[in-house]
């Protein structure tokens, strides 16, 4: 069964303080791996596919790295308007489905 | 009017009524989804659609009931829910493979 866990569950940071998130995966051949930004009471908003590992894509203050077992997502130099619950998902190669992760809930602080 | 909407964007029922939920994307995408998502838990997929034709039933219980009379338009029909079925309902629509684009959500209370 396709697994996604990530971590940690919530992170709270200082305005300009730099920080990562893990998504660890486990799927039977993955097809593609997506990170999301939830706001609170909103639908997930796309950021990034990622497809094989060594890739990397990056948007503003945002990175995304993704390796066999494991993708992570950099904000740099964070903003409060960066506080949001970053969702991560696969999608593996024998599924049409995705899997979720619960998310990780970033705070910045002015 | 672009992306995904959904409508309404609050309800609140009573265990008793029907009421349905509406959802358009404008993607021009093939599949259509729609997701529950309770508070401190992962997104449970409920329902998939693929060109009008539904491919996935992930064990929702009978009183959600789903219709895609099109590959632009899901509905989700809801009829005598429990207190446990409150949460944010989410639609989405995307390309088999690729990334799914996901509307605002119809925060649900039942009563």
């Amino acid at each position: 069964e396709d697994q996604v866990t990530q971590s940690p569950e919530a992170l709270r940071l200082q305005e300009g303080e730099s920080s990562s998130l893990n998504c660890s995966y486990t799927v039977s051949g993955l097809r593609g791996l997506f990170w999301y930004r939830q706001d609170p009471g909103k639908g997930p908003e796309f950021l990034f596919t990622l497809y094989s590992a060594g890739e990397e894509k990056e948007k503003e203050r945002l990175k995304a790295t993704l390796t066999k077992k494991e993708s992570f997502l950099h904000i740099t130099a964070p903003k409060p308007e960066d506080s949001a619950t970053y969702l991560c998902a696969v999608h593996p190669f024998n599924d049409y489905k995705l899997s979720f992760g619960a998310g990780t809930t970033v705070t910045v602080r002015a | 009017e672009t992306g995904v909407t959904q409508t309404p964007r609050h309800l609140v029922m009573g265990m008793t009524n029907k009421k349905s939920l509406k959802c358009e994307q404008h993607l021009g995408h093939n599949a259509m989804y729609w997701y529950k998502q309770s508070a401190k838990k992962p997104l449970e997929l409920m329902f998939v659609y693929n060109f009008k034709e539904q491919t996935e039933n992930n064990s929702v219980p009978s009183r959600f009931s789903p219709e895609c009379p099109n590959s632009s338009h899901l509905f989700l029909h809801l009829h005598t829910l429990q207190p446990e079925d409150s949460a944010l309902y989410l639609c989405a629509s995307g390309r088999g493979g690729r990334e799914q684009y996901f509307g605002p959500g119809t925060r649900l209370t039942v009563t």
